[in-house]
């Protein structure tokens, strides 16, 4: 089983409607993250959160909402989709002593806002 | 504040050829600095990083870069090119007590047979 796992791995969805992307991770660190990637923008950090009741913004947070249900899941949602959040997502987690550790990253979830 | 510039958004290489993509940094003290790796339809995976010590490092898979304090740079580079290494590259940095990385915006790598 993979360290990082994300659900749903691929999502189509119509705008206006609200739909959740979870994570969840075995790694057991207090680091969570998701990230948007864009073509031609590389990765950009919609929110992170270092335990439990931690919720931070990111670089590009509107129009999204986290969710620290345990240390090991962390859930982004798009409360009303919208056809320019069309992109892939990415979870992360890393360890206590994040500077110099790397990050550990789900498999995407490709989501299409039609 | 830090970004990365990561100069040129797609590499073609034969294989059998030198490797190098370019990254640099801007930072107003000494970062860590990773490069991350994604294949197809997969999430990112560390290559190598840099936090402290030896200038070179070297990687997985036959990669290494050179921190260069004067240039601001990290370039990836690979003596050799495998059809296997076909994917996008990531150049990220993260400054001491900042709490995320931040990535440039990828290259993505084409190996010629």
């Amino acid at each position: 089983d993979a360290d990082v796992t994300q659900t749903p791995r691929n999502r189509i969805t119509k705008t206006g409607k609200r739909i959740m992307l979870e994570c969840s991770q075995t790694k057991g660190h207090d680091r969570m993250y998701w990230y948007r990637q864009d073509p031609g923008l590389g990765l950009r950090l919609i929110y992170y959160s270092f335990d439990v009741k931690d919720i931070n913004k990111g670089e590009i947070s509107d129009g999204y909402s986290v969710s620290r249900q345990a240390q090991a899941k962390f859930s982004l949602s798009l409360e009303s989709a919208i056809p320019n959040q069309t992109a892939l997502y990415f979870c992360a987690t890393e360890g206590a002593r994040a500077g110099a550790t790397e990050a550990f990253f789900g498999q995407g979830t490709r989501l299409t806002v039609v | 504040a830090q970004s990365v510039t990561q100069l040129g958004s797609h590499v073609s290489v034969s294989e059998g050829a030198l490797v190098l993509l370019r990254c640099n940094y801007s930072s107003s003290v000494p970062p860590y600095l990773f490069w991350y790796v994604q294949y197809p339809n997969q999430g990112l995976q560390l290559l190598l990083k840099y936090t402290t010590g030896a200038t070179l490092v070297k990687g997985i898979n036959g990669f290494e870069a050179e921190f260069k304090k004067s240039e601001t740079s990290f370039h990836l580079t690979k003596p050799s090119a495998h059809m296997s290494d076909a994917a996008e590259y990531f150049c990220a940095v993260r400054v001491t007590g900042a709490n995320n990385l931040f990535f440039g915006t990828g290259t993505r790598l084409t190996v010629i047979p």
